[in-house]
């Protein structure tokens, strides 16, 4: 089975811009949920999707959005940017609330 | 903000001898999950204990959970370089629903050959 599938891996923005991040999950996984991780925070939740609905959100700016697809598969978007937005964005995919199946990440670095 | 603490947060360790890190955190929960981290990389689930748990295994890990003193302990047992990563502990909150989780900061583990 695949695993969470997370693109792109590595991306560079500057400041003001905005950026779409991408996961899919592992196959039969409604649930999806992202989290922010960076040194001086840690890990972060920002929101959980479950059959295309937001089921869970964290406390993060409006900037910060979602939204899942009928195949499960989920984006998220970050306008305007700002330099503490650089961060590792975790995707992590689950069958039901427990385990959390964790992507490899998507690096943003904002200039 | 982040529901649990971990002590310590950095470990260093020979290979073959055992670590153990602790978690603590604030609220009432469900379930206390433990993660581990490899640099940079994704999240990997260890173990899940069910609040009505208080001890659970899972080949050379043990964790135990006290949800008096809200306080969990992951040991590693007979180390392997292979272990070194973050290890990260997790909680949701009692009665919640989903998979909203609440990380603690990470105790950095090293092993050496």
């Amino acid at each position: 089975k695949a695993g969470v599938t997370q693109t792109p891996r590595y991306l560079i923005k500057t400041r003001g811009q905005q950026v779409t991040l991408s996961c899919s999950p592992i196959s039969g996984h409604r649930s999806v949920s992202w989290y922010q991780q960076t040194p001086g925070q840690g890990l972060q939740f920002l929101f959980e999707y479950f059959s295309e609905t937001q089921r869970n959100k964290g406390n993060f700016p409006g900037r910060f959005s979602g939204r899942q697809f009928s195949n499960s598969r989920s984006e998220m978007n970050v306008s305007t940017l700002e330099l503490g937005d650089s961060a590792l964005y975790l995707c992590a995919s689950s069958l039901s609330a427990g385990e959390l199946f964790f992507g490899e990440g998507s690096r943003l670095t904002v200039l | 903000s982040q529901q649990g603490e971990e002590d310590p947060q950095a470990l260093s360790i020979q290979e073959g001898e055992n670590a153990t890190m602790n978690c603590s955190y604030k609220t009432s929960i469900n379930n206390l999950q433990w993660y581990r981290q490899n640099s940079g990389r994704g999240l990997v689930h260890l173990i899940l204990i069910r609040s009505n748990e208080r001890e659970k295994h899972s080949g050379r890990l043990r964790v135990t959970l006290d949800t008096s003193k809200k306080s969990s302990s992951l040991l590693i047992t007979a180390s392997r370089a292979a272990d070194t990563a973050s290890y990260f502990c997790a909680t949701d909150g009692k009665g919640a629903a989903g998979n909203k989780l609440t990380f603690g900061g990470g105790t950095r583990v090293l092993v050496k050959p």
